[in-house]
């Protein structure tokens, strides 16, 4: 079992609809999570970060870290076609600074 | 500003020969990572510096992988002898001091025929 699923999709949604995005994992040293959307031939660019259990929001977009279930979720509202790409979530423990990631979820919006 | 770039952006190689694949991270950034990221798949952990220091190699998959970072700003990684199941996309992030949030540049993609 790896210490990071995420569903690889594929995920189709019209425009305008909210999104939800989702990794569970298993390892409970893990305290920072990401989430990254990765653009075809694209490196991947960081969208949230957050700590704490708990949500954070950021313009359309709203993380939320369930530590008890290890459980993390990202939400994107008001979806626009701007936003197909794949989705990777990353954690990382406390003074170890590199990423796990999730595998990605390829998002397509439609117009 | 300049983000992180990488060169080549495409390399083909031809199993056996040796690559070396470099990484420009963002000006004063002190730490620098190496990752793998094959088809479908996330970016999988190679190597960390801290400014010249390799901190963390425990990613590499054999010791025919090799990273410098020789003054602690540009970074190679060199891939010797190379094997069909090293093509991948090759990321390279940086990160100012201790900071989390790694920024990433677009990639090298290695095709090993």
């Amino acid at each position: 079992q790896k210490e990071v699923e995420q569903d690889p999709g594929p995920l189709s949604v019209p425009e305008g609809a909210i999104v939800s995005l989702n990794c569970t994992y298993s390892n409970s040293a893990f305290q920072y999570f990401m989430w990254y959307r990765q653009y075809s031939r694209k490196g991947p660019e960081l969208l949230m970060y957050t700590y704490s259990s708990g949500n954070k929001e950021d313009g359309r977009f709203t993380a939320q870290v369930d530590k008890s279930s290890k459980y993390i979720s990202l939400f994107i509202r008001d979806s626009q076609p701007s936003d197909s790409a794949t989705y990777l979530c990353a954690m990382t423990i406390g003074s170890n600074y590199k990423l796990t990631f999730g595998k990605g979820t390829l998002l397509t919006v439609n117009p | 500003g300049a983000g992180v770039s990488q060169s080549p952006r495409y390399k083909v190689a031809k199993r056996g020969q040796d690559v070396a694949l470099r990484c420009d991270p963002i000006s004063g950034h002190v730490s620098l990572f190496w990752y793998q990221q094959a088809l479908g798949q996330g970016p999988e952990f190679l190597t960390y510096f801290q400014n010249e220091a390799q901190l963390d190699k425990s990613g590499l998959p054999s010791d025919r992988f090799f990273a410098e970072r020789p003054e602690g700003s540009v970074s190679t990684l060199k891939i010797q002898r190379t094997q069909q199941e090293d093509s991948a996309v090759y990321l390279c992030a940086s990160s100012l001091g201790t900071s989390r949030e790694q920024y990433f540049g677009p990639g090298t993609r290695l095709t090993v025929t």
